[in-house]
């Protein structure tokens, strides 16, 4: 089976930095990925790793260690507008290449 | 124009009936999604299915099934709704190249009463 487990609710500070960490287990890791959902809408796509490393995106940087099941999603310049729940998902091959989702992870930001 | 639109935005039936929600996706992509997000927020993948293939999360009860009736849509059709059913239903697509990136519809809000 898969496993992921990321931390409930977060706050943080306008103009600030805040790291949302994610770990998982799970056989034939083909992926891990990012979205982000704002209450009441949608999720939408932020950032995907497949090998150990940073990807920076604008403020959004995504971190992936395989050895180490563990990845986390780095946002800078905190604005109110990021306040929105953080999904980490990971596919595998043994799940026919489909995303099993974490929990969320609720970010408040604050003035 | 909306590139995944689901239809109703709302539903809100009676335990027994059946009911269908519509998707629909104008970016040409090749493979769709259905996705059930409960009162927790846990977002579950229900269904994908491409031109080729129909993968089954095997979790989810034979009363629920979704019909293509071409590449742009994907159907989920529910029977004998019971009160756990209730859920947001959050359809997707991707390009097979890039199955990572999915596009989510803005999601079907379904109370069983």
């Amino acid at each position: 089976g898969q496993n992921i487990d990321q931390p409930t609710e977060m706050t943080a500070t306008e103009g600030a930095i805040v790291q949302i960490n994610c770990t998982y287990q799970t056989s034939g890791f083909n992926g891990l990925f990012w979205y982000q959902q704002h209450a009441g809408e949608a999720p939408t796509f932020l950032s995907y790793n497949v090998l150990d490393g940073l990807e920076e995106k604008g403020r959004f940087s995504s971190f992936l260690s395989r050895s180490k099941g563990y990845s986390y999603l780095l946002l800078k310049e905190l604005q109110m507008k990021d306040s929105a729940s953080y999904l980490c998902a990971v596919r595998s091959y043994n799940y026919g290449q489909n995303f099993v989702f974490g929990p969320g992870t609720r970010l408040s930001v604050l003035p | 124009d909306t590139a995944v639109s689901q239809t109703p935005k709302y539903l809100v039936t009676q335990m027994g009936n059946d009911k269908s929600i519509k998707c629909e996706q104008n970016l040409g992509h090749d493979t769709m999604y259905w996705y059930k997000q409960d009162s927790k927020k846990f977002l579950k993948i229900m269904f994908s299915y491409n031109n080729k293939e129909l993968i089954i999360n095997e979790t989810v009860p034979n009363r629920f099934s979704p019909k293509s009736p071409d590449k742009a849509h994907l159907n989920l059709h529910i029977n004998s709704l019971e009160l756990g059913d209730s859920a947001v239903y959050f359809c997707a697509s991707s390009q097979a190249q890039r199955t990572y990136e999915q596009y989510f519809g803005p999601g079907t809000r379904l109370t069983v009463t």
